[in-house]
């Protein structure tokens, strides 16, 4: 079982609407959790980091945690083709050999057509 | 600043050269990293340097030499690499190495290995 790993892409939605991108993870001590959005040719750049169970908005993107899950979810409201990109979903280790590493899905690519 | 400045953008090396990447930050960050990035592929993390001691190797073979001069500076030296090394190197800094914080991340060194 992968560490992280990301609804299979790519994904594909029309301006103006919702993109949903999943995560689960299998460090069940994971704490820290990051949404990062990677342009072709570019580094990650990032979108929202979560801590708590729930819901986290920053303008139209809201992230969602749910530690029980294990599952984690970036909602893109509004969607504009700008946001086309692979969105990449990462899990900061808990501890021990893992403390300080911080690991990454395998990416969903995300387009948006006109 | 709140930049971490990655030097060569481009490098091409033959498999017998000796070359480095630069990576630098004044953010005051403690914790600074290196990601290995193949096409295609998420960041897979090499080396995590905490408070200026290496904190995690990845198993990294020992043709990738890090260093951490100071807490500004991390230097990834090159030695004797294979083709498959090609790939984009990304420099990453936080805070410290503590679950909560962020990594940002550098625009990346592009590596081609003839």
């Amino acid at each position: 079982q992968k560490e992280v790993e990301q609804n299979s892409g790519p994904l594909s939605v029309p301006e103006g609407a919702i993109a949903s991108l999943n995560c689960t993870y299998s460090d069940r001590g994971s704490q820290s959790f990051f949404w990062y959005r990677q342009y072709s040719g570019k580094s990650p750049e990032l979108i929202m980091s979560i801590y708590s169970n729930g819901d986290k908005e920053d303008g139209r993107f809201t992230a969602q945690l749910n530690k029980a899950s294990q599952y984690v979810s970036l909602l893109i409201r509004d969607s504009q083709p700008s946001d086309s990109a692979t969105y990449l979903c990462a899990v900061r280790g808990a501890g021990g050999t893992s403390y300080g590493k911080l690991t990454f899905g395998q990416g969903t690519i995300l387009t948006v057509h006109p | 600043d709140t930049e971490v400045t990655q030097t060569p953008k481009h490098l091409v090396m033959g498999m017998t050269n000796k070359k480095s990447l630069k990576c630098e930050q004044h953010m005051g960050h403690r914790a600074m990293y290196w990601y290995k990035q193949k096409a295609k592929k998420p960041p897979e993390l090499m080396f995590v340097y905490s408070y200026e001691k290496l904190s995690i190797n990845e198993s990294v073979p020992s043709r990738f030499s890090p260093e951490c001069p100071n807490s500004s500076l991390l230097n990834l030296h090159l030695h004797a690499l294979q083709p498959e090394d090609s790939a984009l190197y990304l420099c990453a800094s936080s805070h410290d190495s503590s679950g909560a914080n962020v990594l940002t991340f550098g625009a990346g060194s592009r590596l081609t290995v003839l």
